[in-house]
């Protein structure tokens, strides 16, 4: 019973490709959030919703769109994926805003090559 | 933006002995929370403490707001300690800013 999951878990692709990363939370939070972790570990934003609205874009590449159909989910679309995409991705999720607690997914590692 | 830095870095032990793991930030926040990253990737919440002091089984914090830091106590050290620990803060920004964490391993 995940609170927030993430699937795949792991996915490999080419590059050029374009792949999809999907999150669900079953938390009832109204803020998700989407970060990326590079080689170094280093945890960084890239986009938090809150009811299904756009919140913070952190200077992505376009070729990066979040989409959030309902509260309890933000997936994450990658067009032309490149070498330099590869990282882990981890969905997060908190109650309101980042005044609560967030709770992460598993994360979802993606090698591009 | 709020920088948050970590230290030490690296921290190595052996079983049974004790921590104390420092998180800096430099501007007032609403929130301040301890995660462990496991060796397998997983983040697993250890504490939600924007102020005052926690306890859980072996493991403490300790958040002093006015001053801008938090503390992190581990206690008997097991290997299955090991992991990064990260420090995150909020500032009412919606984003999480996280620490460059302290990389623990727990020699058996």
């Amino acid at each position: 019973d995940t609170a927030v999951s993430q699937t795949p878990k792991y996915l490999v692709t080419q590059m050029g490709n374009d792949k999809s990363i999907k999150c669900e939370q079953n938390l009832g939070h109204d803020t998700m959030y989407w970060y990326k972790q590079d080689s170094k570990k280093f945890l960084k934003i890239m986009f938090s919703y809150n009811n299904k609205e756009l919140i913070i874009n952190e200077t992505v590449p376009n070729r990066f769109s979040p989409k959030s159909p309902d509260k309890a989910h933000l997936n994450l679309h990658i067009n032309s994926l490149e070498l330099g995409d590869s990282a882990v991705y981890f969905c997060a999720s908190s109650l309101v805003g980042d005044y609560t607690e967030a709770f992460f997914g598993q994360g979802t590692r993606l090698t591009v090559v | 933006g709020i920088q948050v830095e970590q230290s030490p870095p690296d921290l190595i032990l052996q079983e049974g002995a004790n921590s104390t793991l420092r998180c800096n930030f430099s501007d007032s926040v609403n929130n301040l929370q301890w995660f462990h990253q496991n060796p397998w990737g997983q983040l697993i919440n250890l504490f939600y403490i924007p102020s005052g002091t926690k306890q859980n089984g072996r493991l403490s914090a300790t958040t002093v707001a006015t001053e801008r830091y938090s503390l992190l106590y581990i206690s008997s050290s097991q290997t299955t300690d090991s992991g990064v620990y990260f420090c995150a803060v909020a500032g009412g920004t919606y984003k999480y800013i996280f620490g460059t964490g302290t990389r623990l391993k727990v020699l058996a």
